[in-house]
């Protein structure tokens, strides 16, 4: 069955980096796009960008050109998204997910990754 | 660019329907997504291709179009139904993005 993993909780100072890892099983990874969503607490689901395993090409919203970078190793079906610049309200919870419907969907989710940005 | 607009909360006795509302300007042009999150939780895909039904998603989730609003409806609402919703749309003019609505909380009385 799909399986996604994500690395665990991370707690950075402003302006430093962090790099989540998204481990996937039970299926082609090259096969699907993975998408990263974050959710800062209390708030609804915002879209950041997405990477194809096959090619490693990538899209990022607006919002984040600069600050991040999605990248794989398809050696360990494994995806990552690092944001750097962090602010305090960079502080979320972080999820990657399969993007199961050629685009219009994201069908398997990891269980997220809070990153704490705190001096 | 698109935004899809979603009530913040609906109300409903369990054993009664819940319909879950999202609009948008381009509803026709688009397949909508919807998710439910449970609190503390990851996002679970209910519906897709604007009425698509994952598997292990029960019958009583369903998703449907009228004009420009799509509506999630939950029919015998159960106590475990009680979380956030949210529709995703793939917005293909411009820069390729992709959008969520607000959310919507369903509270079960």
């Amino acid at each position: 069955q799909v399986q996604v993993v994500q690395s665990g909780a991370e707690v950075k100072k402003p302006g430093a980096s962090v790099k989540v890892s998204c481990r996937t099983s039970g299926y082609t990874f090259t096969g699907y796009y993975i998408h990263w969503v974050r959710q800062a607490p209390g708030q609804g689901l915002e879209w950041m960008g997405w990477i194809s395993p096959h090619s490693g090409g990538t899209i990022y919203a607006q919002e984040f050109q600069g600050r991040v970078t999605m990248t794989r190793d398809t050696s360990i079906t494994t995806a990552y998204m690092e944001l750097s610049g962090l602010r305090s309200d960079d502080t979320a919870v972080y999820y990657c997910a399969r993007d199961g419907c050629g685009g219009e969907c994201f069908d398997h989710w990891g269980q997220g990754t809070l990153v704490t940005v705190s001096s | 660019s698109d935004v899809l607009t979603q009530s913040p909360s609906v109300s409903v006795a369990p054993g009664e329907t819940a319909r879950i509302p999202c609009g948008t300007n381009k509803i026709g042009s688009h397949s909508v997504q919807w998710y439910q999150q449970r609190p503390g939780q990851a996002p679970v895909l209910v519906i897709y291709y604007n009425a698509a039904r994952p598997s292990g998603i029960p019958e009583r989730f369903s998703g449907s179009l009228s004009g420009d609003t799509a509506i999630l409806t939950i029919t015998r609402v159960e106590a475990g139904d009680e979380a956030d919703y949210y529709c995703q749309v793939w917005d293909r003019s411009g820069d390729h993005r992709w959008v969520f609505g607000g959310g919507t909380k369903l509270t079960v009385l």
